[in-house]
Protein backbone atom coordinates (compact mmCIF):
# COMPACT_ATOMS: atom_id res chain seq x y z
CA UNK A 1 0.00 0.00 0.00
CA UNK A 2 1.22 3.33 -0.39
CA UNK A 3 -0.89 5.17 1.90
CA UNK A 4 -1.01 9.03 1.40
CA UNK A 5 1.05 9.93 -1.23
CA UNK A 6 1.76 14.12 -1.87
CA UNK A 7 3.21 15.35 -4.73
CA UNK A 8 5.59 18.09 -5.04
CA UNK A 9 7.94 17.30 -2.31
CA UNK A 10 9.72 20.42 -2.98
CA UNK A 11 8.06 24.20 -4.30
CA UNK A 12 9.22 27.15 -5.09
CA UNK A 13 7.29 30.00 -5.85
CA UNK A 14 7.56 33.52 -6.84
CA UNK A 15 4.65 35.79 -5.16
CA UNK A 16 1.26 35.69 -7.20
CA UNK A 17 1.91 32.46 -8.65
CA UNK A 18 -0.62 29.61 -8.36
CA UNK A 19 -0.43 26.37 -7.98
CA UNK A 20 -1.40 22.99 -6.84
CA UNK A 21 -0.27 20.61 -4.29
CA UNK A 22 -1.48 16.78 -5.38
CA UNK A 23 -3.28 14.47 -2.58
CA UNK A 24 -3.83 10.56 -3.45
CA UNK A 25 -4.60 8.12 -0.69
CA UNK A 26 -5.57 4.07 -1.56
CA UNK A 27 -6.96 3.44 1.26
CA UNK A 28 -10.64 4.40 0.87
CA UNK A 29 -10.52 6.49 3.54
CA UNK A 30 -13.65 8.95 3.68
CA UNK A 31 -11.93 11.91 5.38
CA UNK A 32 -9.32 13.74 4.16
CA UNK A 33 -7.48 16.86 5.69
CA UNK A 34 -4.94 19.38 4.54
CA UNK A 35 -2.48 20.54 7.07
CA UNK A 36 0.32 23.32 7.67
CA UNK A 37 2.96 23.51 9.58
CA UNK A 38 5.00 26.12 10.79
CA UNK A 39 8.09 25.97 13.35
CA UNK A 40 6.73 26.13 16.95
CA UNK A 41 2.74 25.92 15.91
CA UNK A 42 2.61 22.45 15.57
CA UNK A 43 -0.20 21.32 12.93
CA UNK A 44 -2.78 23.83 11.92
CA UNK A 45 -5.66 22.42 9.73
CA UNK A 46 -6.39 24.46 6.56
CA UNK A 47 -9.64 22.29 4.94
CA UNK A 48 -10.91 19.42 5.00
CA UNK A 49 -13.12 16.78 3.66
CA UNK A 50 -15.52 14.05 5.03
CA UNK A 51 -16.67 12.72 1.99
CA UNK A 52 -16.40 13.14 -2.03
CA UNK A 53 -18.25 16.24 -2.73
CA UNK A 54 -18.00 17.85 0.34
CA UNK A 55 -15.31 20.00 1.87
CA UNK A 56 -15.39 22.60 4.78
CA UNK A 57 -12.74 25.17 6.23
CA UNK A 58 -10.03 24.60 8.65
CA UNK A 59 -8.86 26.80 11.16
CA UNK A 60 -6.62 29.26 8.52
CA UNK A 61 -8.30 29.12 5.46
CA UNK A 62 -7.49 32.09 3.50
CA UNK A 63 -5.71 32.10 0.37
CA UNK A 64 -6.17 28.05 -0.26
CA UNK A 65 -8.91 26.29 -2.04
CA UNK A 66 -10.01 22.72 -2.23
CA UNK A 67 -12.62 20.60 -3.61
CA UNK A 68 -12.71 16.73 -3.38
CA UNK A 69 -14.30 14.89 -6.96
CA UNK A 70 -13.05 11.37 -5.73
CA UNK A 71 -12.85 9.45 -2.38
CA UNK A 72 -9.07 9.09 -2.98
CA UNK A 73 -7.86 12.45 -4.38
CA UNK A 74 -7.96 15.91 -2.56
CA UNK A 75 -5.72 18.52 -4.49
CA UNK A 76 -4.79 22.21 -2.56
CA UNK A 77 -4.91 25.12 -4.67
CA UNK A 78 -2.98 28.23 -3.67
CA UNK A 79 -4.65 31.06 -5.45
CA UNK A 80 -2.31 33.76 -5.19
CA UNK A 81 0.95 32.63 -3.35
CA UNK A 82 2.38 34.94 -0.42
CA UNK A 83 5.29 34.57 1.26
CA UNK A 84 3.01 33.68 4.69
CA UNK A 85 2.23 30.87 2.67
CA UNK A 86 5.77 29.36 2.88
CA UNK A 87 5.25 26.56 4.90
CA UNK A 88 5.59 22.59 4.90
CA UNK A 89 1.99 21.15 4.00
CA UNK A 90 0.44 17.36 5.16
CA UNK A 91 -2.35 15.89 3.31
CA UNK A 92 -4.06 13.59 6.09
CA UNK A 93 -6.48 10.86 5.81
CA UNK A 94 -9.05 9.12 8.19
CA UNK A 95 -11.43 5.98 8.54
CA UNK A 96 -14.81 6.41 8.37
CA UNK A 97 -16.61 7.34 11.56
CA UNK A 98 -15.65 5.52 14.70
CA UNK A 99 -11.78 5.92 13.77
CA UNK A 100 -10.30 8.75 14.79
CA UNK A 101 -6.04 8.55 13.82
CA UNK A 102 -5.15 10.23 10.54
CA UNK A 103 -2.47 8.81 8.33
CA UNK A 104 -0.38 11.48 6.92
CA UNK A 105 1.78 12.10 3.57
CA UNK A 106 5.22 12.57 3.42
CA UNK A 107 4.64 16.66 3.09
CA UNK A 108 5.44 19.16 0.52
CA UNK A 109 7.76 21.85 1.64
CA UNK A 110 6.74 25.22 -0.54
CA UNK A 111 8.68 28.55 -0.39
CA UNK A 112 7.29 31.48 -1.72
CA UNK A 113 9.26 34.19 -2.66
CA UNK B 1 -11.69 27.46 21.68
CA UNK B 2 -9.89 24.23 21.95
CA UNK B 3 -6.18 24.63 22.75
CA UNK B 4 -3.13 21.90 23.24
CA UNK B 5 -0.17 22.65 25.18
CA UNK B 6 2.57 20.84 25.10
CA UNK B 7 5.82 20.35 27.38
CA UNK B 8 8.64 20.81 28.15
CA UNK B 9 9.31 22.46 24.14
CA UNK B 10 12.79 20.65 23.77
CA UNK B 11 14.52 17.88 25.46
CA UNK B 12 18.35 17.11 25.46
CA UNK B 13 18.94 13.87 26.73
CA UNK B 14 21.58 11.26 26.94
CA UNK B 15 21.06 8.08 25.40
CA UNK B 16 19.68 5.54 27.78
CA UNK B 17 17.59 7.95 29.85
CA UNK B 18 13.83 8.11 30.43
CA UNK B 19 11.89 10.74 29.03
CA UNK B 20 8.60 12.14 29.95
CA UNK B 21 6.09 14.36 28.26
CA UNK B 22 2.63 15.82 28.96
CA UNK B 23 -0.24 17.84 26.71
CA UNK B 24 -2.17 19.54 28.46
CA UNK B 25 -6.17 21.07 27.43
CA UNK B 26 -8.61 23.36 28.90
CA UNK B 27 -11.16 21.22 27.62
CA UNK B 28 -12.42 17.53 27.71
CA UNK B 29 -11.13 15.19 24.96
CA UNK B 30 -12.72 11.72 24.09
CA UNK B 31 -9.61 10.84 22.28
CA UNK B 32 -5.64 11.70 22.78
CA UNK B 33 -3.07 10.65 19.82
CA UNK B 34 0.88 10.38 20.31
CA UNK B 35 2.86 10.83 16.79
CA UNK B 36 6.29 11.18 16.15
CA UNK B 37 7.65 13.35 13.09
CA UNK B 38 11.04 12.01 11.83
CA UNK B 39 13.24 15.27 9.79
CA UNK B 40 11.63 15.61 6.55
CA UNK B 41 9.08 13.22 7.17
CA UNK B 42 5.30 13.45 8.29
CA UNK B 43 3.90 12.15 11.45
CA UNK B 44 3.38 8.89 12.15
CA UNK B 45 0.66 7.71 14.62
CA UNK B 46 2.25 6.03 17.79
CA UNK B 47 -0.08 5.34 20.34
CA UNK B 48 -4.39 6.55 20.30
CA UNK B 49 -6.26 6.83 23.69
CA UNK B 50 -9.63 6.06 23.73
CA UNK B 51 -10.66 5.87 27.84
CA UNK B 52 -9.99 8.03 30.34
CA UNK B 53 -7.42 6.36 32.79
CA UNK B 54 -6.23 4.17 30.39
CA UNK B 55 -2.80 3.90 30.12
CA UNK B 56 -1.57 1.95 26.64
CA UNK B 57 2.31 0.89 25.54
CA UNK B 58 4.25 0.52 22.21
CA UNK B 59 7.34 -1.15 22.50
CA UNK B 60 9.20 1.24 24.97
CA UNK B 61 6.45 3.91 24.54
CA UNK B 62 3.68 4.23 27.33
CA UNK B 63 1.30 6.80 27.15
CA UNK B 64 -1.43 7.38 29.48
CA UNK B 65 -5.56 9.26 29.05
CA UNK B 66 -5.67 11.41 31.92
CA UNK B 67 -8.56 10.92 34.52
CA UNK B 68 -9.84 14.27 34.13
CA UNK B 69 -9.60 13.89 30.25
CA UNK B 70 -7.52 17.39 29.74
CA UNK B 71 -4.56 15.69 29.84
CA UNK B 72 -1.91 12.81 28.58
CA UNK B 73 1.25 11.67 28.89
CA UNK B 74 3.84 9.94 26.76
CA UNK B 75 6.73 8.78 28.63
CA UNK B 76 9.97 6.65 26.52
CA UNK B 77 12.29 4.37 28.51
CA UNK B 78 15.69 3.49 28.24
CA UNK B 79 15.86 6.30 24.79
CA UNK B 80 17.87 5.44 21.62
CA UNK B 81 19.38 7.57 18.98
CA UNK B 82 16.18 6.85 16.32
CA UNK B 83 13.66 8.05 19.00
CA UNK B 84 14.93 11.59 17.94
CA UNK B 85 12.18 13.71 16.35
CA UNK B 86 9.20 15.99 17.35
CA UNK B 87 6.38 14.61 19.39
CA UNK B 88 2.91 15.54 18.96
CA UNK B 89 -0.02 15.24 21.01
CA UNK B 90 -3.37 15.71 19.37
CA UNK B 91 -7.09 15.41 19.64
CA UNK B 92 -10.30 15.55 17.91
CA UNK B 93 -11.32 19.13 16.71
CA UNK B 94 -14.86 20.18 17.66
CA UNK B 95 -17.52 17.75 18.21
CA UNK B 96 -18.41 14.73 16.76
CA UNK B 97 -15.91 12.75 14.48
CA UNK B 98 -14.93 14.27 11.15
CA UNK B 99 -11.43 13.27 10.60
CA UNK B 100 -9.93 16.81 12.06
CA UNK B 101 -7.60 17.01 14.44
CA UNK B 102 -5.89 19.61 16.62
CA UNK B 103 -2.51 19.40 17.52
CA UNK B 104 0.00 20.59 20.04
CA UNK B 105 3.11 22.56 19.26
CA UNK B 106 5.20 19.65 19.60
CA UNK B 107 8.35 18.33 21.74
CA UNK B 108 11.32 18.22 20.56
CA UNK B 109 13.57 15.17 21.00
CA UNK B 110 17.50 15.21 20.83
CA UNK B 111 19.52 12.26 22.12
CA UNK B 112 23.26 12.29 22.91
CA UNK B 113 24.74 9.03 22.21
Amino acid sequence: NAGVTQTPKFQVLKTGQSMTLQCAQDMNHEYMSWYRQDPGMGLRLIHYSVGAGITDQGEVPNGYNVSRSTTEDFPLRLLSAAPSQTSVYFCASSYSPGFTEAFFGQGTRLTVV
Amino acid sequence: GQQLNQSPQSMFIQEGEDVSMNCTSSSIFNTWLWYKQDPGEGPVLLIALYKAGELTSNGRLTAQFGITRKDSFLNISASIPSDVGIYFCAGPKGSGNTGKLIFGQGTTLQVKP
